[in-house]
């Protein structure tokens, strides 16, 4: 039972570039969220997912995109990196009962470095 | 918008002293939880609240919600070195059953 992991765990990217980061939870868990972490802030959630082929936007969805084709993963996807979205970047997922979420289960991060 | 303040943002504590942190939402809550993110780690949950005045404890470390549902505080008493890291709360809005409204985090530091 490996939880919430994530790949990769370290980027590196130019600006302009592209590149997905993949989320796999192995709970069964209909929800599941990608956060950012900056220094010195808490979570701020980019997108959710709350079941297999739907995605929402969350605080801070500008220049991300998601999508949620098997109920297990979850990939967030950046088209054209910019400095701004340096960030440490998790993925979290959680277990529903009658429409409401309870504790989330995070995966260990992706350190992302846009140059 | 909803938002949950969190203070302090550091804590310096000796080893053996108490700490503590505080949130405080802009609106009404319908629960909250507290999450514990050590250095280069993840957040991990520790607790969640539900009721008004509603008070737990785990081991050294007490919870508490406010009759109000709008603030909630975390107590560790008798600092460990393995208390070290960012305390998080994370609020439930009334009207959301997905998302949660984040504290900034309190940073526990042992002095040397």
């Amino acid at each position: 039972n490996a939880g919430v992991t994530q790949t990769p765990k370290f980027r590196v990217l130019k600006t302009g570039q592209s590149m997905t980061l993949l989320c796999a939870q192995d709970m069964n868990h209909e929800y599941m969220y990608w956060y950012r972490q900056d220094p010195g802030m808490g979570l701020r959630l980019i997108h959710y997912s709350v079941g297999e082929g739907t995605t929402a936007k969350g605080e801070v969805p500008d220049g991300y995109n998601v999508s949620r084709l098997k109920k297990q993963n979850f990939l967030l996807g950046l088209e054209s990196a910019a400095p701004s979205q340096t960030s440490v970047y998790f993925c979290a997922s959680s277990y529903s009962s009658r429409g409401i979420s309870y504790e989330q289960y995070f995966g260990p991060g992706t350190r992302l470095t846009v140059t | 918008g909803q938002q949950v303040m969190q203070i302090p943002q550091y804590q310096h504590v000796q080893e053996g002293e108490d700490f503590t942190t505080y949130c405080n939402s802009s609106t009404t809550l319908s629960n909250i939880q507290w999450y514990k993110q050590r250095p280069g780690g993840h957040p991990v949950f520790l607790i969640q609240l539900v009721k008004s005045g509603e008070v737990k404890k785990q081991k050294r470390l007490t919870f508490q919600f406010g009759e109000a549902k709008k603030n909630s505080s975390l107590h560790i008493t008798a600092t460990q070195t393995t208390d070290v890291g960012t305390y998080f709360c994370a609020g439930r809005g009334m009207d959301s059953n997905y998302q949660l409204i984040w504290g900034a985090g309190t940073k526990l530091i042992i002095k040397p």
